[in-house]
């Protein structure tokens, strides 16, 4: 089945604590991005990628990192998370990025930094 | 700045009524149109999308959208909601083979059975 996995689904850290969230898709797709949804904000962008060893900063670029060493995964890591750092987390994937190419999206992962 | 505009942001119908959920975009060369849909705890998914031809665009579970080229519009259509279609709403575009997908704020639609 096509899908974007990503782990954990839920997290409760505490500031200042490294994490990863893991991001994965198995359709072969160039383009994959993380996103953050905050009510009343919709969704902002934080990086993405457009192939392996490229990543570019989206919106809100600030206290994020990712990777992409093989073209399935591209992890979000958050160095030194804070509490504005609360929010519902999107990875998505796409074969090409823009043009009329859909976005698939990852279940979401809902981190709580306290 | 490019952005998009939805006009509704909380939409309470009953059950049979019929939805119209507005979206309209600013920048006026060739767009590429998309709906997408998250339903209560899961992740988003395509609804529709235009990027050419007949502008009026059918997509999945009866939803249907028009893009109205001389008023920068993609509104979202169904004729008769169910409790099933509660969910957060979201219209998107890119610009002709621009990368950046650009995102209105989103529309939660509840349905009253």
């Amino acid at each position: 089945e096509a899908q974007v996995t990503q782990n954990p689904r839920y997290l409760i850290t505490v500031t200042g604590k490294k994490l990863t969230v893991t991001c994965s898709q198995n359709m072969n797709h160039e383009y994959m991005s993380w996103y953050r949804q905050d009510p009343g904000l919709g969704l902002r962008q934080i990086y993405y990628s457009m192939n392996v060893e490229v990543t570019d900063k989206g919106d809100v670029p600030e206290g994020y990192k990712v990777s992409r060493k093989e073209k399935r995964n591209f992890p979000l890591i958050l160095e030194s998370p804070s509490p504005n750092q609360t929010s519902l987390y999107f990875c998505a994937s796409s074969f090409l990025p823009g043009g009329n190419h859909e976005q698939y999206f990852g279940p979401g992962t809902r981190l709580t930094v306290t | 700045a490019q952005s998009v505009s939805q006009h509704n942001h909380h939409v309470i119908l009953s059950e049979a009524a019929s939805l119209e959920l507005g979206c309209n975009y600013s920048y006026g060369g060739t767009v590429n149109l998309f709906w997408y849909v998250q339903y209560p705890g899961q992740h988003l998914q395509l609804l529709l999308k235009y990027f050419s031809g007949d502008p009026l665009v059918k997509g999945i579970k009866g939803f249907e959208a028009e893009f109205i080229k001389s008023k920068f519009s993609f509104n979202l259509r169904k004729p008769s909601v169910q409790w099933s279609d509660t969910a957060e709403y979201f219209c998107a575009y890119n610009a002709g083979n621009n990368r950046k997908l650009i995102w209105g704020l989103g529309t939660s639609l509840a349905v009253n059975p």
